[in-house]
């Protein structure tokens, strides 16, 4: 059973445009959010993160957004870089299990010059 | 700062084997997790280990099994593989917070034939 669902498995910006990457959940029950990037032969590396008891976190060229009433959140690259190509996995944990976080399946944006 | 490494990187077996991956944490992380990456499928979670007990545990039936070591390193062990077991496996270390902000290593890719 998916819980968290990336409904785009692949997206094209061209460079200096906004990216944008969507989840969706279905557990009311997740109260914090993370993306990841990974790049082919590494392993994914933790990007941004928000708490259900915010609706926007901004660290520099990357926002991610949450509606809890929709259950869905959102991270928007802005510019976009050749180098922000990559797999972002969406993912989300319960209260007491922080470590076990759901992944959705991934999108893999690629920036092109 | 050492970051996460795994061992072996990419390894053959055949049905009904076992196999050992081992995971070193990063320094000062005590928390490690264990997560199956099939293709095309975002990580699942398997199970955690925090002061060397299994402190969660995911969908994983009890062939898959683990020992975290005093200095915090890690072994997954998976008993009579089939040929779904096949996939990357990745380990995450943690600082002893519950923020879900995993390290993750580069990951063991299994292939079961």
């Amino acid at each position: 059973d998916q819980q968290v669902k990336q409904n785009s498995p692949s997206l094209s910006v061209q460079e200096g445009r906004i990216s944008i990457l969507n989840c969706d959940y279905t557990n009311s029950m997740f109260d914090y959010f993370l993306w990841y990037k990974k790049y082919p032969a590494e392993g994914p590396t933790f990007l941004i993160s928000i708490s259900s008891i915010k609706d926007k976190n901004e660290d520099g060229r990357f926002t991610v957004f949450l509606n809890k009433s929709a259950k869905h959140l959102s991270l928007h690259i802005v510019p976009s870089q050749p180098g922000d190509s990559a797999v972002y996995f969406c993912a989300a944990s319960r209260p007491g299990s922080g470590y076990a976080l759901n992944f959705g399946k991934g999108t893999s944006l690629l920036v092109t010059p | 700062e050492t970051g996460v490494t795994q061992s072996p990187t990419h390894l053959i077996k055949t049905r009904g084997q076992q196999v050992t991956l081992r995971c070193s944490s990063q320094s000062g992380h005590n928390t490690v997790s264990w997560y199956q990456q099939a293709l095309g499928q975002g990580p699942q979670f398997i199970f955690q280990y925090y002061r060397e007990e299994e402190n969660g545990r995911g969908n994983f039936p009890p062939r898959f099994s683990g020992l975290q070591f005093p200095n915090y390193s890690s072994e997954l062990n998976v008993n009579a593989l089939e040929l779904d077991d096949s996939a990357l496996y990745l380990c995450a270390s943690s600082l002893p917070r519950n923020t879900g902000e995993l390290f993750f290593g580069e990951g063991s890719r299994l292939t079961v034939l």
